[in-house]
């Protein structure tokens, strides 16, 4: 099926440094999640953008709607031990007749060296 | 608040089998989505149901079916399992209130092994 296209695929960063993530798509969403999954456990919403250019911050994270609709970007600052794991952007068309339906990236996994 | 749980946590079944797997939404949220995540790939969206309805399908065969029940819960079957069926299961709930419907919450999943 369609999958966004995130980069980097993996990343090994030290504690304390900044990462920056991003999604592309050849379509355009109306909405974009980005979500975090650890072992054995579900995804986990981090943000959601609703509109084309928004810049949304949580915590350390700050997420961004790309002003063409077909790209996101996610930023952690000061990176931390906790913040392990693989990283999926979403996108939605949701609204009107449509249903919710989410196609996601394939993924970033996020390695942190204390 | 309580979040949205699934059973059971992992199954083993033979190729040919079938299968039932369950979601319980989180509260206050009558929207259910399902999705499979093979190893090392994003979840794939297989059905949305709403108003005890299908609501959307995605590029699944038809022996993938469910049910959503009046309390919302809802069921995946899988019929005639076969080896790359494999996967884990995540069930999402949502609302259908204005933006926040298009925010979807997951369960922990269901570990499905066909051997």
């Amino acid at each position: 099926g369609q999958q966004l296209n995130q980069s980097p695929q993996s990343m090994f960063i030290q504690e304390g440094e900044d990462v920056s993530m991003n999604c592309t798509s050849s379509s355009i969403f109306n909405t974009w999640l980005w979500y975090k999954q650890e072992p054995g456990e579900g995804p986990v919403l981090l943000i959601a953008l609703y509109k084309a250019g928004e810049l949304t911050s949580n915590g350390r994270l700050t997420a961004q709607f790309g002003i063409t609709r077909k790209d996101s970007f996610l930023n952690i600052s000061a990176s931390i031990p906790s913040d392990v794991g693989i990283y999926f952007c979403a996108g939605s068309n949701a609204g009107g007749t449509s249903y919710g339906k989410l196609t996601f990236g394939q993924g970033t996994i996020l390695t942190v060296h204390p | 608040e309580t979040g949205v749980t699934q059973s059971p946590t992992h199954l083993i079944k033979t190729r040919g089998q079938q299968v039932t797997l369950r979601c319980s939404s989180q509260s206050g949220h009558n929207t259910v989505s399902w999705y499979q995540q093979a190893l090392g790939q994003g979840p794939q969206f297989i059905f949305q149901y709403y108003r005890e309805e299908e609501n959307g399908r995605g590029n699944f065969p038809p022996r993938f079916s469910g049910l959503q029940f009046p309390n919302y819960s809802s069921e995946l079957n899988v019929n005639a399992l076969e080896l790359d069926d494999s996967a884990l299961y995540l069930c999402a709930s949502s609302t259908d209130l204005g933006l926040a419907g298009y925010e979807q919450y997951f369960g922990p999943g269901t570990r499905l092994t066909v051997t």
